[in-house]
C-alpha cells in the first residue's frame, strides 16, 4: 500500500464546471495535508494546506479533510483552462519531522 | 520576497561522472530538503537538513549521494558516480523552522539532470 495515493487521471473537465481531487493516505498520525500545482516542466507550487478536519476555502479552491477517513480532497470552482496541471497532493506523516511524502500526482485538464 | 534559487537548471552528463547541485534557500528558512522527482512520479525525499544538521536522510543512496549544509545556508547536492536511473528533477525546497508550526514548503526551480 502506498503512502499517499491518488488517481493519475487524466481528469478532464469542461471550463466553468468543478473539479474534484482526491487523495488517500495510509499513516494515521498525519496532521499537515498539502495540495501542490505542478504545471509541465515547473516545480510544485503550493496552493492550499489544511491542518484540521473540515473545509478550508480559498479563492476558487476548497481543501477537504476527513482524517477518520484518511481522506483528503480538493475542490477548483469556475475551472478555468489555466488550472490544467498535474496537483500533488503531499502529507506530514507522524513522525512530524517536516518530511513531505507525495502522491504522484492527478493530472487535470480542463477544456474551453 | 526571493524565491529558493537552484543551478544549474540542466545538466546532461555520461554515466559514472560526477554532478553537483546548488541550492539557496528563502532568507530566515532553517529548513533545507532535497527531493528527487522521477517523471510522472510525486517528488520523493533525498535528505532534510534543520540548520546545518541533518534530520532525515534515510532515502539518499549514500553510496553514489552526498550533501551538504556547512554554514546552515546554502546547500550542495552531489552525484558521484552518476547512473542512468538518476535521470531526473533535483528539487530543493525550504521552510521555516518546524517548531514555529509552519510546514509549508517552497520550492525552487529544479535542476534536470539528464545521464546518458
Amino acid at each position: 500500500q502506498k503512502e499517499v495515493e491518488q488517481n493519475s487521471g487524466p481528469l478532464s473537465v469542461p471550463e466553468g464546471a468543478i473539479a474534484s481531487l482526491n487523495c488517500t493516505y495510509s499513516d494515521r498520525g498525519s496532521q499537515s495535508f498539502f495540495w501542490y500545482r505542478q504545471y509541465s516542466g515547473k516545480s510544485p507550487e503550493l496552493i492550499m494546506f489544511i491542518y484540521s478536519n473540515g473545509d478550508k476555502e480559498d479563492g476558487r479552491f476548497t481543501a477537504q479533510l476527513n482524517k477518520a477517513s484518511q481522506y483528503v480532497s480538493l475542490l477548483i470552482r469556475d475551472s478555468q483552462p489555466s488550472d490544467s496541471a498535474t496537483y500533488l497532493c503531499a502529507v506530514i506523516g507522524s513522525s512530524n519531522t517536516g518530511k513531505l511524502i507525495f502522491g504522484q500526482g492527478t493530472t487535470l485538464q480542463v477544456k474551453p | 520576497e526571493a524565491g529558493v534559487a537552484q543551478s544549474p537548471r540542466y545538466k546532461i552528463i555520461e554515466k559514472r561522472q560526477s554532478v553537483a547541485f546548488w541550492c539557496n534557500p528563502i532568507s530566515g528558512h532553517a529548513t533545507l530538503y532535497w527531493y528527487q522527482q522521477i517523471l510522472g512520479q510525486g517528488p520523493k525525499l533525498l535528505i532534510q537538513f534543520q540548520n546545518n544538521g541533518v534530520v532525515d536522510d534515510s532515502q539518499l543512496p549514500k553510496d553514489r549521494f552526498s550533501a551538504e549544509r556547512l554554514k546552515g545556508v546554502d546547500s550542495t547536492l552531489k552525484i558521484q558516480p552518476a547512473k542512468l536511473e538518476d535521470s531526473a528533477v533535483y528539487l530543493c525546497a525550504s521552510s521555516l523552522d518546524p517548531a514555529s508550526s509552519s510546514y509549508e514548503q517552497y520550492f525552487g526551480p529544479g535542476t534536470r539532470l539528464t545521464v546518458t
